[in-house]
Parts: C-alpha cells; sequence; structure tokens
C-alpha cells in the first residue's frame, strides 16, 4: 500500500540553524500539505501546494519558511533560522483527485531545536 | 473566516458505551469535512469525510458523523466504544476560495475504560 514517507524521523539542531525535512509524497498525488503539532497541541497547517506552486499558507509560514518539489518525488520544507519555538512534529501530507479527497499523512519529522 | 470548534479536549467512556465527539466549524462557502484520528506517536488517519450528498457518512471502525448544516456541526459518533478506539480525534475543514487550506480543531482526547 503506498505512503508518504518523512526523513528523518527526528532532527536535534541549534538555535539559528538551518533544517530541510524531506517528505516523499504518494507518487500520483497533486496536492501537497505541511502541517506542525507543538507537543500537546493542535494540528496546525502551515502551507499548501500545488502545480509547482504554493496554494496557500498561514500566517505561521513567514520568510523563514520555504518549500520545494525539488525534483518531482520530494517535497521539502526548509527552515532557514530555527527558533526555539520551531520545535514540534511536523506532517506532510498529500492527496489526489481534489482537495476534498482524503490527506495521507506521513509519520512526521520529530524538530527538537535546543 | 474559516474555524473549527471541538468541544471537550477530553471525553471518557465505558467500553461498549456510545462515543460522541463534537465538532462545530464556521465556514463563508460551502465545507469539506473530516474526521481524523491519531493514535500515539503516530500521524493522522482519515475515519471518514462529507463533501456533498448523504448527510450521514459512514467511515472506518464503525464510526459515522452527520453533516448538520443548520447547527453548522459534524459530531462523531460510535454505539459502543472498543479499548482500541482510545486516541486524538481531530475534525478539520477544507475550503477552496482560491487558496486550498484544511483546518483542525483542537482534538477531543477519547479513554476507554474497562
Amino acid at each position: 500500500e503506498p505512503e508518504v514517507t518523512q526523513t528523518p524521523s527526528h532532527q536535534v539542531t541549534q538555535m539559528g540553524q538551518e533544517v530541510i525535512l524531506r517528505c516523499v509524497p504518494i507518487s500520483n498525488h497533486l496536492y501537497f500539505y505541511w502541517y506542525r503539532q507543538i507537543l500537546g497541541q493542535k494540528v496546525e497547517f502551515l502551507v499548501s501546494f500545488y502545480n509547482n506552486e504554493i496554494s496557500e499558507k498561514s500566517e505561521i509560514f513567514d520568510d523563514q519558511f520555504s518549500v520545494e518539489r525539488p525534483d518531482g518525488s520530494n517535497f521539502t520544507l526548509k527552515i532557514r533560522s530555527t527558533k526555539l519555538e520551531d520545535s514540534a512534529m511536523y506532517f506532510c501530507a498529500s492527496n489526489g483527485g481534489g482537495i476534498y479527497n482524503e490527506q495521507f499523512f506521513g509519520p512526521g519529522t520529530r524538530l527538537t531545536v535546543l | 473566516a474559516q474555524s473549527v470548534t471541538q468541544l471537550g479536549s477530553h471525553v471518557s467512556v465505558s467500553e461498549g458505551a456510545l462515543v460522541l465527539l463534537r465538532c462545530n466549524y464556521s465556514s463563508s462557502v460551502p465545507p469539506y469535512l473530516f474526521w481524523y484520528v491519531q493514535y500515539p506517536n503516530q500521524g493522522l488517519q482519515l475515519l471518514l469525510k462529507y463533501t456533498t450528498g448523504a448527510t450521514l457518512v459512514k467511515g472506518i471502525n464503525g464510526f459515522e458523523a452527520e453533516f448538520k448544516k443548520s447547527e453548522t456541526s459534524f459530531h462523531l459518533t460510535k454505539p459502543s466504544a472498543h479499548m482500541s478506539d482510545a486516541a486524538e480525534y481531530f475534525c478539520a475543514v477544507t475550503r477552496n476560495t482560491g487558496g486550498f487550506k484544511t483546518i483542525f480543531g483542537a482534538g477531543t482526547r477519547l479513554f476507554v475504560k474497562a
């Protein structure tokens, strides 16, 4: 069964460092998303991506964040200069056939900023 | 503006009892509504969704939800709780007004007592 994969499962970084979180969506999917979940809190939308461009982004997704689909299979989230408050679980999701369809979530990357 | 409200951050039921998890939404356009479940240390998994058509939708694991436009509600129910239902449940709404975005509720943690 196809699934969304994310690497690494856990990333520890120093404040101010750049991190890149990687996702491989399901191969025939066209819509891609990043979410974050601070420990014990709600799942927060960061950004949606379609047709090689951002469709919508939240107020959390400021200039420190960027997304890219560099090679037609990977979907990456870059945080340029991490802050302590960026510590969270980051989930990638994808769906195909339309935004009203099920989003398939990856297992998440736990980012810890020290 | 679009929002999702889940009443009750924690719900506790006995095994075999009715499960009722409440979700109310606000949306300026017809919403696509979803319930997702999150087991500990895992990503989110779709339980069920409402897009159009029949307002009572059935999902996996015996769950169902009813879309009530007049009440702007999409409550999740299951007639008989099982120990394996213990998890975090998230109601979500997706809308498409040029860009597409999914908003999650704060989540309800379901506890099932033996």
